[in-house]
């Protein structure tokens, strides 16, 4: 499974948009780019995912730079709710492929 | 919206004690999976589960632990004799897997404390 990395913490303004990067460059071509991200102990949560269009949905937005080697998840309202650690996976296509974590990115977002 | 459930929330034992793990997958679900995850560390694969078999166990997942699904909407985890150091907080998961639809979707989790 290809490796992402994401910077370890970020803060972000209540009501700005929340720009969380991750870099993977070492992405294959069917593996597919996840962001999950899990409040204070619950279990991880789905946000979004995408192989190579951008997507959106009613919770974020995900770019995904042309050559794959990076993503941004856009969360474009923060609210105090979304503070959270955030995961970037890279997920091969496939049933019953697991999700591989890392350390994440922590985002607070201050009031 | 459907959701996986897990119970107990949270459960306390002794050391050698056995422990089952309950979860109800999202109905329609195919693939099912256990993480966990050690309080301050990250979430840790355990074992997926699929057709009613073992798809994938990482090196964590050793002769202590079992899954099952035993009457078609339970997935369970067993740990034969705990350990200390399998306190953590146990999530399941599961995903319907098929086409562009394996997001995987967890529980709230079984925080267990073995004493």
């Amino acid at each position: 499974d290809a490796k992402t990395t994401q910077p370890t913490s970020m803060d972000c303004a209540e009501g700005r948009a929340a720009n969380l990067p991750c870099n993977h460059s070492t992405i294959s071509g069917n593996e597919y780019v996840y962001w999950y991200r899990q409040i204070h102990s619950q279990g991880p949560q789905y946000i979004i995912h995408g192989l190579k269009n951008n997507e959106t949905n009613e919770m974020a937005s995900l770019i995904i730079t042309e050559d794959r080697k990076s993503s941004t998840l856009i969360l474009p309202h923060a609210t105090l709710r979304d503070t959270a650690v955030y995961y970037c996976i890279a997920r091969p296509r496939g049933g019953a492929q697991k999700l591989v974590f890392g350390q994440g990115t922590r985002l607070t977002i201050n009031p | 919206e459907p959701e996986v459930t897990q119970t107990p929330s949270h459960q306390v034992t002794q050391m050698g004690q056995e422990v089952i793990l309950r979860c109800v997958p999202i109905s329609n679900h195919l693939y099912f999976y256990w993480y966990r995850q050690i309080l301050g560390q990250k979430v840790e694969f355990l074992v997926s589960f699929y057709n009613n078999e073992i798809s994938e166990k990482s090196e964590i997942f050793d002769d202590q632990f079992s899954v099952e699904r035993p009457d078609g909407s339970n997935f369970t985890l067993k740990i034969r004799s705990t350990k200390l150091e399998d306190s953590a907080m146990y999530f399941c998961a599961s995903s319907f897997g098929q086409g562009n639809t394996g997001e995987l979707f967890f529980g709230e989790g079984s925080r267990l404390t073995v004493l």
